[in-house]
């Protein structure tokens, strides 16, 4: 079956840097685009990235843009997200999701989901 | 460009049917197919509920059915029952090639 496992989430200063990582299993990994979709403590979900199944088209929220960096490794089935100069506001739990495409045109929907990592930036 | 609109809360009773909109504008859900919606539970991960406007994925109950007019997408939720009780979430694709959720509705079975 699908699994996306999260890791690297944690506390960080403002200003820090942390890279979130997701290991994805059960499935053709080049098959699909995959996205990073946070959800802040309480609140609703927000589109952070996604990135292609080859990695030629990437798209940012404009909240993160200049920030964050997407990026997948096919060898290793996995999606990373380098996230730097965090914001207090980027304080959320970040999921690692799957979204199916048609060839190689994304069809920006969202079908499986990790159990996400905790990111919160705090002084 | 800004979250998609959808109201806070709805409620029904048991085997009642209620409806949730999420408006966008042309740029997003009045242009595009792609709007999606997604249930959550307290403390849970979301779920895909509604592709591609009115596709269920497999497994979904056939109580939930989604349509488009304009720039206004509703998921419909018939014969309510008290499992529903969820948050609520639409998505789009729009055309600067983005992705924008709605702030969610959360929805209480009386």
């Amino acid at each position: 079956q699908v699994q996306l496992l999260e890791s690297g989430g944690g506390l960080v200063k403002p200003g820090g840097s942390l890279r979130l990582s997701c290991a994805a299993s059960g499935f053709t990994f080049t098959d699909y685009y995959m996205t990073w979709i946070r959800q802040a403590p309480g609140k609703g979900l927000e589109w952070v990235s996604y990135i292609s199944s080859a990695a030629t088209v990437i798209v940012y929220a404009e909240s993160v843009k200049g920030r964050f960096t997407i990026s997948r490794d096919t060898a290793r089935s996995s999606l990373y997200l380098q996230m730097n100069n965090l914001r207090a506001e980027d304080t959320a739990m970040y999921y690692c999701v799957r979204a199916p495409s048609r060839g190689r045109v994304g069809r920006y929907f969202f079908d499986s989901w990790g159990q996400g990592t905790l990111v919160t930036v705090s002084s | 460009q800004s979250a998609l609109t959808q109201p806070a809360s709805v409620s029904g009773s048991p085997g009642q049917s209620i409806t949730i909109s999420c408006t966008g504008t042309r740029n997003d859900i009045g242009t595009y197919n792609f709007v999606s919606w997604y249930q959550q539970h307290p403390g849970k991960v979301p779920k895909l509920m509604i592709y591609e406007v009115t596709n269920r994925p497999s497994g979904v109950s056939d109580r939930f059915s989604g349509s488009k007019s304009g720039n206004t997408a509703s998921l419909t939720i018939t014969g309510l029952r008290a499992e529903d009780e969820a948050d609520y979430y639409c998505a789009s694709y729009t055309s600067d090639t983005t992705v924008f959720f709605g702030g969610g509705t959360r929805l209480t079975v009386l």
